[in-house]
C-alpha cells in the first residue's frame, strides 16, 4: 500500500520557470524528508521537516509541511539544469526507536537549458 | 570516508539462481535497512536491522533474506531469483542516538536483472 502520493510524476521546464512539487497522504507522519536523487546514485538528503506549518528553506528550494503533517510541498523559484533528477519525499511514522522511511512515489524533474 | 557501499553494481541473473547483494557501512550506524526502486513505485522497504543480530521485515520481504552479524555488514540474499525481482536495489543506513535521526544514507545501488 502505497501511503505518500506525489505529484506530478513528470515534469520537464525550462530554465528559469518556479515549479512545485507535492506530497500528500491520509497518515500522519512524525517527520518528513525530501530527498534528491541523480541518475546511477542512491537519494541525497535535501531537507527534514518536523513540526506542522514548517518552512525551510535551502537557497532557491522552498519546503513546506502541512499544518496537520500529512501532506508536504518543494518549491523551486527560478530552476536551474542542475536541479534535474528524482525528487522524493519520505514519511517516519515512529518517533521512538525505529528508524523506518516511507518513501513517495517520486517526481522526475528535467530542466532544459 | 566510503560510507555505504554495495557490491556489485550490476548484476544480470537467470531464473532459480541464488545471489547475495553485499551492503558495508563504515559510520558506526545501529539501523541499515534494503530497499528495491522500481519506476513510478518510490523506493519499498524489503528488511530492516536495528543492530547486530536484529531484523524484521519490511513492504516487501517475499523472496529475500538478509543477517546482520556485525555492525558494519547487512547482506540481501535472494535465494531463487524471479523475473519480478529485476529491479535496483538499495542499502542504506542512520544513527538511532543523534540528532540526525532517520536521515539516510544511501549506497549507489545494485541494479539486478533477471532473464
Amino acid at each position: 500500500t502505497q501511503l505518500l502520493e506525489q505529484s506530478p510524476q513528470f515534469l520537464s521546464i525550462q530554465e528559469g520557470e518556479n515549479l512545485t512539487v507535492y506530497c500528500n497522504s491520509s497518515s500522519v507522519f512524525s517527520s518528513l524528508q525530501w530527498y534528491r536523487q541523480e541518475p546511477g546514485e542512491g537519494p541525497v538528503l535535501l531537507v527534514t521537516v518536523v513540526t506542522g506549518g514548517e518552512v525551510k528553506k535551502l537557497k532557491r528550494l522552498t519546503f513546506q509541511f502541512g499544518d496537520a503533517r500529512k501532506d508536504s510541498s518543494l518549491h523551486i523559484t527560478a530552476a536551474q539544469p542542475g536541479d534535474t533528477g528524482l525528487y522524493l519525499c519520505a514519511g517516519a511514522k515512529d518517533s521512538g526507536a525505529t528508524n523506518k522511511l516511507i518513501f513517495g512515489t517520486g517526481t522526475l524533474l528535467a530542466v532544459q537549458p | 570516508n566510503a560510507g555505504v557501499t554495495q557490491t556489485p553494481k550490476f548484476q544480470v541473473l537467470k531464473t532459480g539462481q541464488s545471489m547475495t547483494l553485499q551492503c558495508a557501512q563504515d559510520m558506526n550506524h545501529e539501523y541499515m535497512s534494503w530497499y528495491r526502486q522500481d519506476p513510478g513505485m518510490g523506493l519499498r522497504l524489503i528488511h530492516y536491522s536495528v543492530g547486530a543480530g536484529i531484523t524484521d521485515q519490511g513492504e516487501v520481504p517475499n523472496g529475500y533474506n538478509v543477517s546482520r552479524s556485525t555492525t558494519e555488514d547487512f547482506p540481501l540474499r535472494l535465494l531463487s531469483a524471479a523475473p519480478s525481482q529485476t529491479s535496483v536495489y538499495f542499502c542504506a543506513s542512520s544513527s538511532h542516538y543523534t540528532s540526525a535521526k532517520n536521515i539516510q544514507y544511501f549506497g549507489a545501488g545494485t541494479r539486478l536483472s533477471v532473464l
